[in-house]
C-alpha cells in the first residue's frame, strides 16, 4: 500500500467551482510538498509545508498541514482551465537527508 | 524552466542494453535526486546525492546505479534493460536537505522506452 494516499484520484469540476484534494500519510509527517504536473512533463513546485497548522497560499491555491491527522489539503478557489493537471503530494518523515515519497496523484479536469 | 537540465529527453533502446541519463542541477544546488515515474507505480524515489555523496536510497534496482560528480552533475546508469524499465525518469535538485525547508526543483524528465 502507498505511504501517501491522495483523494480523490480524479476530479472533474466546472470552471469557477472550488475544490479540495487531500493527502494522507501513514507515517508522522515532518514536511510535505505539493506539485502540479502536466502529463509527461516536469513537476512544478506549488508549496511546501513543515509546521503543524501551517497554511500557505499562492494565487488561488491554498494548502494546509494537519500534523495530528497526518494529512494535508490543497484547496483551489474559483477553478480555471489553467488549473487542470495532476496534483502530487510528496512527504518526508524525519529530518536530515530523507527521501521524499510521493502519492499517486490526483488528476484534475476543469470544464469551461 | 526549473533550471534543472536533463538529457536526453527521449530514448528508445532494446532489452538488455545499457543507457546513461544525465542531469545538471540548478546553479548552486548541491543535492540531486532521481525518480522513476510509471503509470502503474507513480513517482518512485530512487536515490539522492549531496555534494557527491549518497545520502538516501529508495528501491533502486541493482541493475541501476548513479553518481554525482565533482562539478555536481549526476548520471543515472540503467543496465540489462527490461521492458518494465520503460518510464519517465526525473532528476531534481535542491540547495540542501529537505528538512531545512528547501524547495526541490524537477527537470523535464527523460522518457525511456525499452523495446
Amino acid at each position: 500500500s502507498q505511504e501517501l494516499e491522495q483523494s480523490p484520484q480524479s476530479l472533474i469540476v466546472q470552471e469557477g467551482k472550488n475544490l479540495t484534494i487531500n493527502c494522507t500519510s501513514s507515517k508522522t509527517l515532518y514536511g510535505l510538498y505539493w506539485y502540479k504536473q502536466k502529463y509527461g512533463e516536469g513537476l512544478i513546485f506549488l508549496m511546501m509545508l513543515q509546521k503543524g497548522g501551517e497554511e500557505k497560499s499562492h494565487e488561488k491555491i491554498t494548502a494546509k498541514l494537519d500534523e495530528k491527522k497526518q494529512q494535508s489539503s490543497l484547496h483551489i478557489t474559483a477553478s480555471q482551465p489553467s488549473h487542470a493537471g495532476i496534483y502530487l503530494c510528496g512527504a518526508f518523515h524525519s529530518g536530515g537527508y530523507q527521501k521524499v515519497t510521493f502519492g499517486i496523484g490526483t488528476k484534475l479536469q476543469v470544464i469551461p | 524552466d526549473s533550471g534543472v537540465t536533463q538529457t536526453p529527453k527521449h530514448l528508445i533502446t532494446a532489452t538488455g542494453q545499457r543507457v546513461t541519463l544525465r542531469c545538471s542541477p540548478r546553479s548552486g544546488d548541491l543535492s540531486v535526486y532521481w525518480y522513476q515515474q510509471s503509470l502503474d507505480q507513480g513517482l518512485q524515489f530512487l536515490i539522492q546525492y549531496y555534494n557527491g555523496e549518497e545520502r538516501a536510497k529508495g528501491n533502486i534496482l541493482e541493475r541501476f546505479s548513479a553518481q554525482q560528480f565533482p562539478d555536481l552533475h549526476s548520471e543515472l546508469n540503467l543496465s540489462s534493460l527490461e521492458l518494465g524499465d520503460s518510464a519517465l525518469y526525473f532528476c531534481a535538485s535542491s540547495v540542501g536537505h529537505t528538512s531545512s525547508g528547501n524547495t526541490i526543483y524537477f527537470g523535464e524528465g527523460s522518457w525511456l522506452t525499452v523495446v
